[in-house]
């Protein structure tokens, strides 16, 4: 099984609402990531966890808050987004440290408009 | 800076003909290649990847990439385009288990029938 899910598939939020978009997997997987897509563009990695500790912050703005309650959970937290936030929120995850590359699964994203 | 390129923003092909995807990566260091493809409102999927071994690579859906050293290329190919194979691709590398993963700015597969 190499299922990401992502919940809510779409979403619309005013510039003061607060939200969260939720991703897990059940691959046994130790490393989870949030990419931002345009459209027509690839994904721009936002954050990594590693074994559920934050490894690297793209210096996303602090509107986004990442959390990892578990190795199989990742949550973005929102505050406050603007409308250049629009975009496609995708989650992936991959195995660390294996003996060989990790490949990154992705989910089907949400699709998040702000107004 | 390590960059990826696809040449061909857009490629249209005849149903039933040979599809064809440029990817170069910038470095004399072989890194770990993958093809993702993108249907619209979907996530990426994993189309196949080069590690080591074996300089081509099959996947999913009657794909299959080689790996070109000499060219620092690994590009992707079909015999033969269906309509269903209309989508984003996306070529992708990454030089060790431990480094972000660098995305091509990405290829639109048109399928005329």
């Amino acid at each position: 099984d190499t299922e990401v899910t992502q919940t809510p598939k779409h979403l619309v939020m005013g510039m003061t609402n607060k939200k969260s978009l939720k991703c897990e997997q059940h691959m046994g997987h130790r490393a989870m990531y949030w990419y931002k897509q345009k459209a027509k563009k690839p994904p721009e990695l936002m954050f990594v966890y590693s074994y559920e500790k934050l490894s690297i912050n793209e210096s996303v703005p602090s509107r986004f808050s990442p959390e990892c309650p578990n190795s199989s959970l990742l949550n973005l937290h929102l505050h406050a987004l603007q409308p250049e936030d629009s975009a496609l929120y995708l989650c992936a995850s991959s195995q660390v440290g294996r003996g060989e590359v990790d490949t990154q699964y992705f989910g089907p994203g949400t699709r998040l408009t702000v107004l | 800076a390590q960059s990826v390129t696809q040449l061909g923003s857009h490629v249209s092909v005849s149903e039933g003909a040979l599809v064809l995807l440029r990817c170069n990566y910038s470095s004399s260091v072989p890194p770990y290649l993958f093809w993702y493809v993108q249907y619209p409102n979907q996530g990426l999927q994993l189309l196949l990847k080069y590690t080591t071994g074996a300089t081509l690579v099959k996947g999913i859906n009657g794909f299959e990439a080689e790996f070109k050293k000499s060219e620092t290329s690994f590009h992707l190919t079909k015999p033969s385009a269906h309509m269903s194979d209309a989508a984003e691709y996306f070529c992708a590398v990454r030089w060790t288990s431990y480094d972000k993963v660098i995305f091509g700015p990405g290829t639109s597969l048109s399928v005329i029938p």
